[in-house]
């Protein structure tokens, strides 16, 4: 079945400074990778995703990921990150099913501090 | 602008009510989802639907219902069988075409606070 890991539940960060955020998954069948991030009371929306191709995508907002078949990982990156990149970041797997069912893994509050 | 549109964006019930979580979309995508957000879980499938007419259950369905009578809407009906349904729900499309791998549109979501 299907799982995703976010390694942390919260990182805290100083402007300008770089951030790595993990996510890990397991699943028995080709997947789908994404990243949403989510501000105060919104809804989800799509920073980057991988397909196929280059394991190295990037996404808006400066933010890249890399996948890494051998080791199920999907860390998300930024080199140098602003006061406004404070959210909540979701790493999901897609399966395609027929349709394709979405699992997410339990977010990440990244907080920015000046 | 299309997009998804969540409503109402806060509601209070009182135990034993059943409430109508409204979610429409003008995006023209087959695919239709509800999920259940609460702090430190993560996203929890409650219900889907591929094509109108037609749903399945999520992961987490007891105590809710929904229908699929037109392809722009997706009601939610959270029901007092639902034994704590406090929470941030969320409403998603996803579009029809295969190389979109099941890539999520959410609305705003609504805010469901039992008294």
């Amino acid at each position: 079945a299907q799982s995703v890991t976010q390694l942390d539940s919260q990182v805290p960060v100083f402007e300008e400074a770089p951030v790595e955020l993990r996510c890990n998954y397991s699943s028995s069948v080709s997947v789908y990778l994404f990243w949403y991030v989510q501000y105060p009371n919104q809804g989800l929306q799509l920073l980057l995703k991988y397909l196929s191709g280059s394991t190295l995508v990037k996404g808006i907002n400066g933010f890249e990921a890399e996948f890494n078949k051998s080791q199920t990982s999907f860390h998300l990156r930024k080199p140098s990150v602003h006061i406004s990149d404070t959210a909540e970041y979701f790493c999901a797997v897609s399966e395609d099913t027929g349709g394709f069912k979405t699992i997410f893994g339990a977010g990440t509050r990244l907080f920015v501090k000046a | 602008d299309g997009g998804i549109t969540q409503s109402p964006k806060y509601l209070f019930r009182k135990e034993g009510q059943n409430v109508t979580l409204s979610c429409e979309q003008n995006l023209n995508h087959d695919a239709m989802y509800w999920y259940r957000q609460d702090p430190g879980q993560g996203l929890r499938l409650i219900y889907y639907s591929q094509i109108v007419n037609d749903f399945q259950k999520g992961d987490i369905a007891e105590g809710y219902s929904v229908s699929r009578e037109k392809k722009e809407s997706f009601p939610l009906t959270v029901t007092s069988a639902q034994k704590n349904p406090t929470a941030f729900y969320l409403c998603a499309s996803s579009p029809p075409d295969r190389g979109s791998a099941g890539e999520l549109f959410f609305g705003e979501g609504s805010r469901l606070t039992v008294l």
